[in-house]
């Protein structure tokens, strides 16, 4: 069965503190995926991971760094945190390959607040 | 830029009514158009449409794509109130980027 887990359900942090969001997923899937989920806003991509050590930008990537050291792990970093980065954050992975491919699996997310 | 637009944006609706919602786009290299079902955690996959399946249907829900159009439709019959949830349209494009539109709200009230 397809698993894709996050590190935390709930996190509370203060403005200016390096927060860290962890993303596993057990399906060897090549592809992994950063979104925030806002209301009104729907899911937009921070950044995504083809490959180990490999990440591109996705639509608003400002504010924060990504990290993929093991295929199965995926690390969404804010460097300082500020207020408007509380969000739900989703991590999803897929395979590689033909449009066949495209489902993206999805964590229960991490829903982030930040004082 | 590729945009996915969804609508109606939120719709309440009684038990045992048909909702058709709806999800149109404009993008660049189109490859495969997804329905997603999020209830208060992580969407889950619904469908997916692409140049060789335009029609999908499992149980009381069905979708089709309309390529002609770039639109496509979730139908779903005979609600009920666990049909509640938010459903997410996304389009996939070249590089296994998903786009996704803003939802739809469903409300089923018994």
């Amino acid at each position: 069965d397809v698993k894709v887990t996050q590190s935390s359900r709930y996190l509370v942090k203060r403005t200016g503190e390096k927060v860290f969001l962890e993303c596993v997923q057990d399906m060897d899937h090549e592809n992994m995926f950063w979104y925030r989920q806002d209301p009104g806003l729907g899911l937009r991509l921070i950044y995504f991971s083809y490959d180990v050590k490999m990440k591109e930008k996705g639509d608003i990537p400002e504010g924060y760094s990504v990290s993929r050291e093991k295929k199965e792990r995926f690390s969404l970093i804010l460097e300082s945190a500020s207020t408007n980065q509380t969000s739900m954050y989703l991590c999803a992975s897929s395979s590689r390959g033909g449009p066949s491919t495209d489902t993206q699996y999805f964590g229960p997310g991490t829903r982030l607040t930040v004082l | 830029e590729d945009k996915v637009v969804q609508s109606p944006l939120s719709l309440v609706v009684h038990e045992g009514d048909t909702v058709t919602l709806n999800c149109s786009y404009e993008v660049t290299n189109f490859r495969s158009l997804l329905w997603y079902k999020q209830e208060k955690k992580a969407p889950t996959f619904l469908f997916m449409l692409t140049s060789s399946g335009i029609e999908k249907k499992s149980g009381r829900l069905s979708s089709i794509l309309d390529k002609k159009e770039l639109s496509s439709i979730l139908n779903i019959t005979a609600t009920q109130t666990g049909d509640s949830a938010i459903y997410l349209c996304a389009v996939g494009t070249s590089g296994s980027r998903l786009t996704f539109g803003e939802g739809t709200q469903l409300t089923v009230n018994p």
